[in-house]
């Protein structure tokens, strides 16, 4: 038990509708991160947020776009869903990104399927 | 871009034998990390190296980093059932903060 909880656990969506999925971080942390997992594969960094501000992106198109709020709970929103969204996304939560070796803790996840 | 390898992708295992995960990245980091992943499950944080030479050991596993070589090791010994997942590496920088960049994951099955 990690402490970060995410919501919802799994969600089913259209091509072309919107998702807003939520993160809440563990106590005490600032930082939380978004990864997109695809099948079989390692999770891809979508973006980081420090203290309400977006601190870092990783190689996503812009229709993903994220929020924290000052309590550092996290959403992660994508517009015009594609079929190649359908993954896990998982969120992970950690104290600030800039003390060396600091561990992330992640989230349950959110299993996305797009149809 | 910072690139993560790992080999093998795929381990099958008996019981009771001893094995090494090879985790390989291709820049200079200053943190690595072992995770575990259960099927349909989340990351559960196994290690956390943070220095040339550094080695941890939680029960039947084993990790360690060696920065010269840009190479992390996960050995396991005498493998139980209950040790079937896939594991993955990450690694970060400092100049990415604690963007972690992951490797392709090696899932191992123990067979009894």
């Amino acid at each position: 038990e990690t402490g970060v909880t995410q919501s919802p656990t799994h969600l089913i969506k259209t091509r072309g509708q919107q998702v807003t999925l939520r993160c809440s971080s563990q106590s005490g942390h600032n930082t939380v991160s978004w990864y997109q997992q695809a099948l079989g594969q390692g999770p891809q960094f979508i973006f980081q947020y420090y203290r309400e501000e977006e601190n870092g992106r990783g190689n996503f198109p812009p229709r993903f776009s994220g929020l924290q709020f000052p309590n550092y709970s996290s959403e992660l929103n994508v517009n015009a869903l594609e079929l190649d969204d359908s993954a896990l996304y998982l969120c992970a939560s950690s104290l600030d990104f800039r003390v060396s070796g600091t561990e992330a803790f992640f989230g349950q996840g959110t299993r996305l399927t797009v149809v | 871009e910072l690139k993560v390898e790992q080999n093998p992708l795929f381990l099958s295992m008996q019981e009771g034998k001893n094995y090494t995960i090879y985790c390989n990245y291709s820049t200079t980091s200053d943190r690595l990390y072992w995770y575990r992943q259960d099927p349909g499950k989340s990351l559960e944080s196994l290690f956390v190296l943070l220095s040339n030479g550094a080695v941890k050991q939680e029960g039947r596993l084993m990790a360690s980093l060696d920065t010269k070589a840009r190479l992390s090791t996960l050995h396991i010994t005498a493998a139980v059932h209950d040790l079937s997942a896939t594991y993955f590496c990450a690694v970060a920088t400092r100049d990415t903060g604690n963007q972690f960049y992951f490797g392709t994951g090696t899932s191992l099955t123990v067979i009894p």
